[in-house]
């Protein structure tokens, strides 16, 4: 079954840290990725996806993913955060041709300003 | 914005009651699913309605049931609460779940509190 593995639960980071958000998924096929944000009091917003080609993808307000298919991964990151990133992000896959689009438990993400 | 919205966005129920959450999927999409998110957690997918039709489910048992009406939106029913399903509750919708470029786009919940 596909399963997406979020390594840190909660990171804590000073404003202009870089930063670095680990997600790896199990499934052997072709996948669709994404990363997802929830700031507090909000809904779930994507934040950047990739489907194909060029596997270093860029989203909204400076954040990069890059999908390693040898290692089943698809770090998020971004150079320097600012307080307004502090929120959860979730890392989730959907199988290309499937129906469901399966979730990390997330990361919380605080930044100290 | 996306365009999808959600009722009610706060209900407590007793144990043993029965519910029902409400969904207006984005305009042009056809495709709603519905996740449970507790606490702490990542959103866990409960189904998915096509057309009107559940073409996919997720582990969790037959007292989650919904339905997808001809306009698209859809119903979320719980019957026979307990207490380990209070939960935010969200939908998200979509156009053409298989296509590869398929991105769902989630309104803001309905939290359900069972006491």
């Amino acid at each position: 079954a596909q399963s997406v593995s979020q390594h840190n639960h909660h990171v804590i980071l000073s404003e202009a840290a870089s930063l670095e958000l680990g997600c790896n998924y199990s499934y052997g096929g072709t996948v669709n990725l994404f990363w997802y944000v929830q700031y507090p009091g909000q809904h779930l917003q994507l934040l950047l996806k990739y489907f194909s080609g060029d596997p270093l993808v860029k989203g909204i307000k400076g954040f990069e993913a890059e999908f390693i298919k040898s290692k089943f991964s698809f770090n998020l990151r971004k150079p320097s955060v600012q307080w307004s990133d502090t929120a959860e992000y979730f890392c989730a896959v959907k199988n290309t041709g499937g129906f469901k689009t399966i979730f990390g438990a997330g990361t919380r993400l605080f930044v100290k300003a | 914005e996306t365009g999808v919205t959600q009722s009610p966005t706060h209900l407590i129920k007793t144990r043993g009651q029965q519910v029902t959450l409400r969904c207006s999927s984005q305009s042009g999409h056809n495709t709603v699913s519905w996740y449970q998110q507790a606490l702490g957690q990542g959103p866990q997918f409960i189904f998915q309605y096509y057309r009107e039709e559940e073409n996919g489910r997720g582990n969790f048992p037959p007292r989650f049931s919904g339905l997808q009406f001809p306009n698209y939106s859809s119903e979320l029913n719980v019957n026979a609460l307990e207490l380990d399903d209070s939960a935010l509750y969200l939908c998200a919708s979509s156009y053409d779940p298989t296509s590869p470029g398929n991105t769902i786009y989630f309104g803001e919940g309905s939290w359900l509190t069972v006491v």
